[in-house]
């Protein structure tokens, strides 16, 4: 079975603070992929990383950052210098082919405050 | 680019009711297409995906139906609503293949009354 573990429900943090995400995950899966989405109070979810399992290299974008470590089963994502259109609900996921490969498995997610 | 539309935006109804919300993508072909449901607390479920034109896979069991009429048209229906099926409902789409990233339209938030 797979699973994704997002530990931090809500995190508040001042402007220009870095702030890192965790995400955990489990599966028997040796091929999958991880991915990352934000969802704005506006409600849709917005795609900004996927990650396969073979790819351990960290991915910088902007003011983003992403660690991916198999050996601690982590995905974690960093937001640097931390502005308040940062705010919204985090979600990592996880999809693999022992579920048909289609689905997205999404943790929980994480609630990030930025206020000024 | 691609676009997703997905409406209505709101609705509100009663129990009993049928249901139909309507979700269509344009600038791409044979795309693949997904409906997930999201309950308060935050978590996503995939309900339904289809690979094709009147194909659908079903990931939960339920009073929810999907149809997919036409190469990017993704249709979620129901004949009598429960309470239990209030929530935010996304369709989403990808390119064919699995494990593909997932772009979702704004939802519809349903309420059951």
């Amino acid at each position: 079975a797979q699973k994704v573990t997002q530990a931090q429900t809500e995190i508040s943090v001042v402007e220009k603070e870095d702030v890192t995400l965790d995400c955990v995950y489990e599966t028997r899966d040796t091929t999958y992929y991880l991915f990352w989405y934000k969802q704005p109070p506006s409600g849709e979810l917005v795609f900004l990383i996927r990650r396969n399992s073979f790819d351990e290299q960290n991915e910088i974008s902007g003011r983003y950052s992403w660690n991916f470590q198999k050996s601690t089963s982590s995905f974690n994502f960093t937001i640097t210098a931390s502005q308040v259109v940062d705010s919204a609900v985090y979600f990592c996921a996880l999809s693999g082919y022992s579920n048909s490969g289609y689905a997205l498995n999404f943790g929980k997610g994480t609630s990030l405050l930025v206020t000024p | 680019s691609q676009t997703i539309h997905q409406w209505p935006a709101t609705l509100v109804q009663p129990v009993g009711s049928p249901l139909s919300l309507e979700c269509t993508v344009e600038g791409t072909s044979n795309p693949n297409l997904y409906w997930y449901r999201q309950a308060a607390g935050r978590g996503l479920q995939l309900l339904f995906y289809s690979v094709g034109i009147g194909q659908i896979s079903s990931e939960v069991p339920q009073n929810l139906s999907a149809s997919r009429p036409q190469d990017r048209q993704f249709i979620l229906s129901s004949k009598k609503l429960l309470l239990s099926d209030s929530g935010f409902y996304l369709c989403a789409w990808s390119v064919r293949g699995r494990a593909q990233p997932q772009h979702f339209g704004d939802g519809t938030r349903l309420s059951i009354l």
